[in-house]
């Protein structure tokens, strides 16, 4: 089955920064490769997502890349906010099914004031 | 916009009870997924469907059955409750599948909160 590595766990910037966080994924059958943003006692809830077919995608402050020869993908989020501070997951699916999502286990972003 | 909805939002339950959790999808989303999140850890796929069918299956425990009904909500029955199964337990749902990019977009509920004493 799919085996998905997030890298930092804990990820520490100061407001303004950018933030990266990397994750890799296994399954060579993996086509979709979203990030979700959980607070604290909340739903995931979905930021950007990106396809294989795609290099880079970019939603303002956002953005992904993705490199399936290498199995990795990346969140970069510039301009750091207050409001950006929480647990981050990327996943993983072959995609265009009912697939479930395979997660890595979280990146807990902190932006200092 | 409409947003996945999940009942009840919090449930105590006494080991080797039974539970009952409920799903209803966003308008025109008739394919529904089970997530299972322990404390600090990430969400746990345990089973998906679509059009009322079993989809994909993940590690989802002998205990636990879920169904979809006709008008697509979705129920997880979780038998002969465990301490371990203490956790938030979320639904998402997407669009049907092959009908274009996008339609695997999955969307979280805020979850139900099962606490097993």
């Amino acid at each position: 089955g799919e085996n998905v590595e997030q890298h930092p766990s804990t990820l520490s910037v100061q407001e303004g920064d950018s933030a990266v966080i990397k994750c890799t994924y296994s399954d060579s059958a993996s086509n979709y490769f979203p990030w979700y943003k959980q607070e604290l006692g909340k739903g995931p809830q979905l930021i950007i997502d990106i396809r294989s077919n795609v290099g880079e995608k970019k939603d303002q402050r956002i953005a992904v890349t993705l490199n399936k020869t290498a199995k990795h993908f990346s969140l970069h989020i510039t301009e750091t906010q207050p409001e950006d501070s929480a647990v981050y997951f990327c996943a993983a699916s072959e995609g265009g099914g009912a697939d479930g999502l395979t997660f890595g286990k979280g990146t807990h972003l902190i932006i200092q004031p | 916009a409409a947003g996945v909805i999940q009942s009840p939002r919090h449930l105590i339950k006494e080991k080797r009870e039974t539970a009952t959790l409920k799903c209803y999808p966003i308008p025109r989303h008739d394919t529904v997924y089970w997530y299972q999140q322990g404390p600090g850890q990430d969400p746990q796929f345990l089973i998906s469907f679509y059009e009322k069918m079993q989809s994909d299956k993940g590690s989802i425990p002998d205990r636990f059955s879920a169904q979809q009904f006709s008008d697509y909500h979705s129920e997880l029955n979780m038998s002969s409750l465990e301490l371990g199964d203490s956790a938030l337990y979320f639904c998402a749902s997407s669009l049907p599948p092959g009908q274009g990019v996008g339609t695997d977009t999955q969307y979280f509920g805020p979850g139900t909160r099962l606490t097993v004493l």
